[in-house]
């Protein structure tokens, strides 16, 4: 079955620093698809970052990006010049190549507080 | 914003009720999920649906079933409610298609009393 571990229950950066927010997943397929969500206290969820295991290039979406380490299976979040409407919970998600086997699977989440 | 809805967004109701919660969505997406929100677990996957009477289980089933008769409805029922139901349930709808996320719907906040 196919996990995702957020070693990091909460974390905290000054305002305009950059942060790192870290996931690991398990997993024996070598097609699958990778995901940051954002869960601010309105409690939506706002897709922040996707990332298909076939393609080696890092996603970059503005101030948000990942570093993908497949071999280690280790799909990290960078949010540069951190801003206040960051602080939210972050959720880091798996899915499986299709079919059947389609699960969405979330870890547990990094509470992210940004400092004036 | 995608099309959907959950029904109801509150609900207080007591121990041993049967409740069915309701996601219909308006996107014909093939995938339907259904998750439980609750503090230090993140979000937990209790069944999803990859096609019309096509489901399976999550990682939290126990105590909930689900139906699917028709692609824009997902329907999660917990057959006696129980406290440790009480918690914030999230369905979400995906397309199925290479390289697309999940869209979620706002939420159910469930209490059982």
């Amino acid at each position: 079955a196919q996990t995702v571990t957020q070693s990091q229950p909460e974390m905290s950066v000054q305002e305009a620093e950059t942060v790192t927010l870290s996931c690991t997943y398990d997993t024996s397929e070598s097609d699958y698809y990778l995901f940051w969500y954002k869960q601010p206290p309105s409690r939506q969820m706002i897709l922040v970052i996707r990332q298909e295991a076939y393609k080696q290039q890092n996603a970059t979406e503005n101030r948000f990006s990942v570093n993908f380490q497949k071999a280690a299976k280790s799909f990290s979040l960078k949010i540069s010049d951190s801003q206040l409407g960051d602080a939210a919970m972050y959720f880091c998600a798996y899915r499986g190549p299709g079919g059947s086997n389609y699960k969405l699977t979330f870890g547990k989440g990094t509470l992210l507080t940004v400092n004036p | 914003d995608a099309g959907i809805t959950q029904s109801p967004r509150h609900k207080v109701t007591e121990t041993g009720t049967p409740v069915t919660l309701r996601c219909h969505q308006t996107e014909n997406h093939r995938y339907m999920y259904w998750y439980r929100q609750d503090p230090g677990h993140g979000l937990r996957l209790i069944h999803y649906s990859y096609g019309v009477k096509d489901t399976d289980k999550g990682e939290v089933s126990d105590g909930y079933s689900v139906s699917r008769s028709k692609t824009e409805d997902f329907l999660l029922t917990l057959e006696s409610a129980t406290s440790s139901q009480t918690s914030v349930y999230f369905c979400a709808i995906s397309p199925g298609a290479v390289n697309t996320e999940a869209f979620f719907g706002q939420g159910t906040r469930l209490t059982v009393v």
